[in-house]
């Protein structure tokens, strides 16, 4: 147990609509990152936050947006879904932005997309 | 973007051999990790690299980060069934000591042992 807790672990919906994913970080930790695992693009990561303002910006779409929160944890919106979204999402902790530190992953909330 | 090329796709052995698995880079890392993630489970760090030429122990596992700092290799001696998994390599990009968070992912190595 990585101590990181996503919701809900796993969601089914349809094209076109709108999901929030959450994530509650290790107990400490002020960075948050988001992470996509697909099939064809294998893990990507999507976003860092650290102690509430955005970080880092990978391969996220316009679709997709996050934030994290006063209580450090964090949601990721992923809406108008398409089949492509269908992903397992990954957030991960840490305690700061030093490259020293290990980055706890969570569990992941696995989107199906029909 | 960068790239990280993982080799083998993967592996089928026998318990109690060794295994070696590597990564290659079109561009230079500061920091060389490797992950194994278990079915449905997120990725869980095995082994960190910070220095080029570094080679780093944890138990059977042992990782070396190149010295070009655009490769990495982990060895795992005398596998056992537990070691099944898919095992990714990461590199982190790094800016004055502050980590982007940007780990980027080899495309994972599927390992498979037969008791």
């Amino acid at each position: 147990d990585s101590g990181v807790t996503q919701t809900p672990k796993h969601l089914i919906t349809a094209t076109g609509q709108r999901v929030t994913l959450r994530c509650s970080p290790r107990s400490g930790d002020l960075s948050v990152y988001w992470y996509q695992q697909s099939l064809d693009q294998g893990l990507q990561f999507l976003i860092h936050y650290y102690n509430g303002e955005e970080r880092a910006k990978g391969n996220i779409l316009e679709r997709f947006s996050a934030q994290q929160f006063p209580d450090l944890h964090s949601e990721l919106n992923l809406s108008s879904l398409e089949l492509g979204d269908s992903a397992l999402y990954f957030c991960a902790s840490s305690p700061g932005t030093s490259v020293k530190e290990t980055q706890y992953f969570g569990p992941g909330t696995r989107l199906l997309v029909l | 973007g960068q790239q990280l090329n993982q080799s083998p796709q993967s592996m089928f052995i026998q318990e109690g051999e060794d295994v070696s698995m590597n990564c290659t880079s079109s561009s230079i890392f500061n920091t060389w990790l490797w992950y194994k993630q278990d079915p449905g489970e997120g990725p869980v760090l095995l082994i960190a690299l910070y220095k080029a030429g570094e080679l780093t122990s944890n138990g059977r596992l042992t990782a070396q980060f190149g010295i070009t700092r655009k490769d990495s290799f982990l060895n795992i001696s005398a596998s056992i069934p537990s070691d099944v998994g898919i095992y990714f390599c990461a590199g982190l990009e790094n800016a004055g000591g502050t980590s982007y968070g940007k780990l980027t992912f080899g495309q994972g190595t599927i390992l498979t042992v037969h008791p």
